[in-house]
């Protein structure tokens, strides 16, 4: 079945790089997202990965995927204050290819 | 190109009245997705359509809740005689294809009264 798991909240300083983290259940997976939720908002796509690579830099952010340990991550470096927002991981699975999307993680960044 | 658009922003209801949520997915795009996000939770799936067809509702209430995706027109989630615990955010995805990125509107904030 499938299941994606976050850390609740993250707290960085301006500057600095942010990790966060995701876990999911599901070997299957054909594609995992990352997306970003500002307060009131949507979501944001922010970058995704097939499940055949192991990593993928898009200017700040940089996603690593260990299909082993069903482990992903989103590093963005130089981490801004408009950073600040909750962040989701998701995957695609099952013959119908939804998308199941993880508890989000907000990132809280400190001036 | 306009994105997902959503109607209602915002919706208030009281008890044991009916809730109906559009969406209207970006142009080109046959698959439209439905999930619900309580307060300080994530979200959760509801259901997948392609135009006319419902290829996976494993996430949608057995009672009172539908959803449709008409040859034309938006896409509609339909809830009847709502309750206090049917208030959420409702979000609406739609992508070109069944392994293409989600893309998401603003959300319907339905408040039952």
């Amino acid at each position: 079945g499938e299941d994606v798991e976050q850390s609740l909240f993250l707290s960085v300083r301006e500057g600095d790089s942010s990790v966060i983290n995701c876990t999911y259940t599901d070997s299957s997976s054909t594609y995992l997202y990352w997306y970003k939720q500002e307060p009131g908002a949507g979501l944001q796509l922010l970058t995704y990965i097939f499940s055949n690579m192991d990593m993928k830099q898009d200017q700040r952010l940089t996603v690593l995927l260990n299909k082993k340990d069903k482990h992903l991550s989103l590093r963005i470096a130089d981490t801004q204050t408009g950073d600040s927002a909750i962040y989701f991981c998701a995957e695609r699975t099952g013959g119908y290819q939804k998308v199941t999307f993880g508890t989000g993680t907000k990132l809280q960044v400190i001036p | 190109n306009a994105g997902v658009m959503q109607n209602p922003r915002h919706l208030v209801r009281r008890r044991g009245q009916e809730a109906r949520l559009r969406c209207s997915p970006m142009k080109g795009h046959s698959h439209v997705y439905w999930y619900r996000q309580l307060p300080e939770e994530g979200l959760k799936f509801m259901v997948y359509l392609q135009k006319e067809n419902i290829i996976d509702e494993s996430g949608m209430p057995k009672e009172r809740f539908s959803a449709e995706f008409p040859k034309e027109g938006p896409s509609i989630l339909r809830i009847q005689q709502v309750v206090r615990g049917d208030s959420a955010a409702y979000f609406c995805a739609s992508s070109p294809s069944d392994n293409s990125p989600l893309h998401f509107g603003n959300g319907t904030r339905l408040t039952v009264t």
